[in-house]
């Protein structure tokens, strides 16, 4: 089970959008819709984004939305806020009850 | 509300094992699954496993096979994870959380730190 490949870091000012890619294969993202996506500030535990590729759970900003396409799953995060700088994963279903996340990215609000 | 508290850090050596509890509270012990996370400092989650308080049925990731045990005691509505042979990459912190469908986690513990060391 070999990671997801997601960017290392992006950056955006406030008010802009950026999206965040999460890169796996047929046996994975592409395999299944279960990609969910979790933002981890410093020291903190993570904190579910978005499942089932695009589903918001209660409390999540709409500005916050999820999308997938072939193997490639994607984190869009429109109207940018200083409080959005955080760690982000993905993570999807790989089959025989088995899970991957992805590397991380590191979200940089200029 | 949901909540997983976690035991506190550990200092381990070498070759040692250890065992990280998660206590859960807010809901129905059994309805959901629990599944442990790990992230070494500065590094990426991985995941390790899961297991359902149910059924007792479990599954662990291949790269854990054989070094993880997953129990649970459902009079204390508690889950532990034991990792054996331990080696300093396994310095860690580790988090338990509860999925739904078995593929996304909703609640997550404070997370406990594991340090391996001779």
């Amino acid at each position: 089970q070999s990671a997801l490949t997601q960017p290392r870091s992006v950056s955006g000012s406030p008010g802009q959008s950026v999206t965040i890619s999460c890169t796996g294969t047929s046996s994975d993202v592409g395999g299944y819709n279960y990609v969910s996506w979790y933002q981890q500030h410093p020291g903190k535990a993570p904190k579910l984004m978005i499942y089932d590729v695009n589903k918001r759970p209660s409390g999540v900003p709409d500005r916050f939305s999820g999308s997938k396409s072939g193997n490639t799953a994607s984190l869009t995060i429109s109207g940018l806020q200083t409080e959005d700088e955080a760690d982000y994963y993905c993570c999807s279903y790989a089959g025989n009850y088995t899970l991957v996340f992805g590397g991380g990215t590191k979200l940089t609000v200029l | 509300q949901v909540q997983l508290v976690q035991s506190g850090a550990e200092v381990k050596k070498p070759g040692a094992s250890v065992k990280v509890s998660c206590k859960a509270s807010g809901y129905t012990f059994t309805s959901y699954d629990i599944n442990w996370v790990r992230q070494a400092t500065g590094q990426g989650l991985e995941w390790m496993g899961w297991m359902d308080p149910n059924s007792g049925n479990t599954g662990y990731a291949q790269k854990f096979q054989g070094r993880v045990t997953m129990t649970w005691n459902t009079s204390i509505s508690a889950v532990y994870m034991e990792l054996s042979s331990l080696r300093s990459e396994d310095t860690a912190v580790y988090y338990c959380a509860t999925f739904r469908g078995g593929t996304y986690g909703v609640y997550w513990g404070q997370g406990t730190l594991v340090t391996v060391s001779s």
